[in-house]
C-alpha cells in the first residue's frame, strides 16, 4: 500500500531533549515536506527537499533541522525542543515532475505526530 | 504569505449547498484544495492548475480564476461525509504549496 509514515504518533517530552520525528514514504516520490499544524494557523511549511541532498526552508524553519540521505526518508531534528514547538506535526511527500508542481503532484500526508514540549 | 480562506467556519444541514473560498495575494502557478477529518491527514481533493487544467474528485467542483488569484470550491448536496476541514493550497513558486488557515464544515442531519 503506498503510503507516508511517521514515528512517533504520539510524544511527550521536555524542554531541550533532543527528538527526532521520522518520515518514510514507499512511493518512490522525490518531494518531501514537513508542516506544523497549529489551531487557526492552518498547515505551515517548516523545511522541503525535492530530492536526495536537496533540502530548503519552508516559512516557520526556526529550532528544526532535516536531512535527506535517502530518497525514502526524510526525518525532522529537534536539537532543543521548547514549548512553543508542542503541535501536530505531517509528513507529505509528491511526484516531482516537470520541475514544478503539475496535476500529477498530489500531496500524499502521514497520520501526524502529535508533539508536546513541558 | 499564507491564502485567505472564508468563511472560517460553516454549518449545513444534510443536502445543502456551501462556497468555501480562497485568495491570495501573489500570483497563483495552481491551487490545491484538500479535506481534513479529525484526527485523520489530509486528503487530496482536486489541483486547478493555470490554463484550466483540472484534476480531482468527480463530486467535488471547484473554480480557478487566474487574474484574480482566487478559487472556490463548491459543495453541493452535502452529505454528513462532507464534514471537516478544508484547506486550500496556493501555488506562488515553483516549489511549494503554501495553504491557508481552513474553513471548518460540519454537516448536520
Amino acid at each position: 500500500e503506498a503510503q507516508v509514515t511517521q514515528n512517533p504518533r504520539y510524544l511527550i517530552t521536555v524542554t531541550g531533549k533532543k527528538l527526532t520525528v521520522t518520515c518514510s514514504q514507499n512511493m518512490n516520490h522525490e518531494y518531501m515536506s514537513w508542516y506544523r499544524q497549529d489551531p487557526g494557523l492552518g498547515l505551515r511549511q517548516i523545511y522541503y527537499s525535492m530530492n536526495v541532498e536537496v533540502t530548503d526552508k519552508g516559512d516557520v524553519p526556526e529550532g528544526y533541522k532535516v536531512s535527506r540521505k535517502e530518497k525514502r526518508n526524510f526525518p525532522l531534528i529537534l536539537e532543543s525542543p521548547s514549548p512553543n514547538q508542542t503541535s501536530l506535526y505531517f509528513c507529505a511527500s509528491s511526484a516531482w515532475t516537470g520541475g514544478a508542481f503539475s496535476g500529477a503532484n498530489v500531496l500524499t500526508f502521514g497520520a501526524g505526530s502529535r508533539l508536546t514540549v513541558l | 504569505q499564507q491564502p485567505v480562506q472564508s468563511p472560517q467556519a460553516v454549518i449545513l444541514r444534510e443536502g445543502e449547498d456551501a462556497v468555501i473560498n480562497c485568495s491570495s495575494s501573489k500570483a497563483l502557478y495552481s491551487v490545491h484544495w484538500y479535506r481534513q477529518k479529525h484526527g485523520e491527514a489530509p486528503v487530496f481533493l482536486m489541483i486547478l492548475l493555470k490554463g484550466g487544467e483540472q484534476k480531482g474528485h468527480e463530486k467535488i467542483s471547484a473554480s480557478f480564476n487566474e487574474k484574480k488569484q482566487q478559487s472556490s470550491l463548491y459543495l453541493t448536496a452535502s452529505q454528513l461525509s462532507y464534514s471537516g476541514t478544508y484547506f486550500c493550497g496556493a501555488q506562488t513558486s515553483y516549489d511549494k504549496v503554501i495553504f491557508g488557515p481552513g474553513t471548518s464544515l460540519s454537516v448536520i442531519p
